[in-house]
């Protein structure tokens, strides 16, 4: 199985600061089409997950533009330009290379 | 509206089963790849398992292979997990999620969740 590990576990944050969260793979998700298959989710407090990024830049649909993922290979990043109070929650990177489809352990983002 | 909603989560003893629902609204089960993802309580999330549109292809978790089992209903617009065996490592919130398809595998709606507890 592909394992995803995420850093850091914990992320206080200044409104308006930028914020950035790590995923590395144990194996490259890199597809055949040239895609990774790397996606980032937030879970808000009390909510269902909610896509940000799918394959590995790309903004879901309704996601404001301060959130920005990049990476290859093995390393992925998501960004944050200036966080707002609304930010807050638990980001989740995903492999979608091969199944069993696998998490990261998860990033919780708190504002100071 | 795109939409799922999540249910059927109950207290179930070990050894016991039990059905999951998740019904689509706004979209085609025929046309989408669908998940289900589960959370124990206070943790992260973990992929049980996933059915290509044709309603017959599945995928699942070593976790729970060979007791879960996902089924559809397409005149109900509905999806299923059989959960047969249950054990108390299976209580979790389980969430039904459209798989975006034109994205790798990446989940464009979830559903609100529904519960099980195996005690």
């Amino acid at each position: 199985d592909i394992v995803m590990t995420q850093s850091p576990l914990s992320l206080p944050v200044t409104p308006g600061e930028p914020a950035s969260i790590s995923c590395r793979s144990s194996e490259s998700l890199r597809s055949t089409n040239g895609d990774y298959y790397l996606d980032w989710y937030l879970q808000k407090p009390g909510q269902s997950p909610q896509l940000l990024i799918y394959l590995s830049s790309n903004r879901a649909s309704g996601v404001p533009d301060r959130f920005s993922g990049s990476g290859s290979g093995t390393d992925f990043t998501l960004k944050i330009s200036r966080v707002e109070a609304e930010d807050v929650g638990v980001y989740y990177c995903m492999q979608g290379l091969q199944h069993p489809l696998t998490f990261g352990g998860g990033t919780k983002v708190e504002i100071k | 509206e795109v939409q799922l909603v999540a249910s059927g989560g109950d207290l179930v003893q070990p050894g016991g089963s039990l059905r999951l629902s998740c019904a689509a609204s706004g979209f085609s089960l025929r046309n989408h790849w669908m998940h289900w993802v589960r959370q124990t309580p206070g943790k992260g999330l973990v992929w049980v398992s996933r059915v290509k549109s044709d309603g017959r292809t599945t995928w699942y978790a070593d976790s729970v292979k060979g007791r879960f089992a996902v089924s559809r209903d397409d005149a109900k617009n509905t999806m299923y997990l059989e959960m047969n065996s249950l054990r108390v490592e299976d209580t979790a919130v389980y969430y039904c999620a459209r798989d975006a398809t034109w994205a790798g595998a990446a989940m464009d709606v979830w559903g609100q969740g529904t519960t099980v507890t195996v005690s």
